[in-house]
């Protein structure tokens, strides 16, 4: 699996969008780019994957550069309930394949 | 939203002791899997399973890790003799098609 990497920590004022980069410049094209976020040690929460694409949910949005060697993670408003650890990951599409947790970036929303 | 449950949250055992981890899927998932975390570290995978058999495992899921679909609904793993180091938060996930994967709220173990 290709490597990520992420800024250790960030902050956001509530109500403003957080956007979490990610760099990964040796993605391969059959490799996905997922997010993930952990809130204080509980299970891991999926928030949106991509190829190279833009995509939108209800949680999120994820921007792809053009030749996929980074993302930005958005969320719009950030609220208290987002201070987490967000991991992005990258791994070949389909749901036999490991996760491969890195160190994450702990995002911290403040008030 | 259907959820991944695991079951104890909180686990305490002796060294050298068997342990089971117990964990209810999503009912209609067909991947399963476990990751633990020790304290302050990076989420680790443990196992993959799928078709009631063992996709992938990682380096840490030696001859003292077993994982099981013993009825069809439940999935455990099992610790056959506890060491200080398997100190840590286990969580259970499981996967359909559409390559979300679904973590459940973990188990504490803890090795005295």
């Amino acid at each position: 699996d290709a490597k990520t990497t992420q800024p250790p920590s960030m902050d956001c004022a509530e109500g403003r969008a957080a956007n979490l980069p990610c760099n990964h410049s040796t993605i391969s094209g059959n490799e996905y780019v997922y997010w993930y976020r952990q809130i204080h040690s509980q299970g891991p929460q999926y928030i949106i994957h991509g190829l190279k694409n833009n995509e939108t949910n209800e949680m999120a949005s994820l921007i792809i550069t053009e030749d996929r060697k980074s993302s930005t993670l958005i969320l719009p408003h950030a609220t208290l309930r987002d201070t987490a650890v967000y991991y992005c990951i990258v791994r070949v599409g389909g749901s036999n394949y490991k996760l491969t947790f890195g160190k994450g970036t702990l995002l911290t929303v403040n008030p | 939203e259907p959820e991944v449950t695991q079951t104890p949250s909180h686990q305490v055992t002796q060294m050298g002791q068997e342990v089971i981890l117990r964990c209810v899927p999503i009912s209609n998932h067909l991947y399963f899997y476990w990751y633990r975390q020790i304290l302050g570290q990076k989420v680790e995978f443990l196992v993959s399973f799928y078709n009631n058999e063992i996709s992938e495992k990682s380096e840490i899921f030696d001859d003292q890790f077993s994982v099981e679909r013993p009825d069809g609904s439940n999935f455990t793993l099992k610790i056959r003799s506890t060491k200080l180091e398997d100190s840590a938060m286990y969580f259970c996930a499981s996967s359909g098609l559409n390559e979300k994967l679904f973590f459940g709220s973990g188990t504490q173990l803890s090795v005295l």
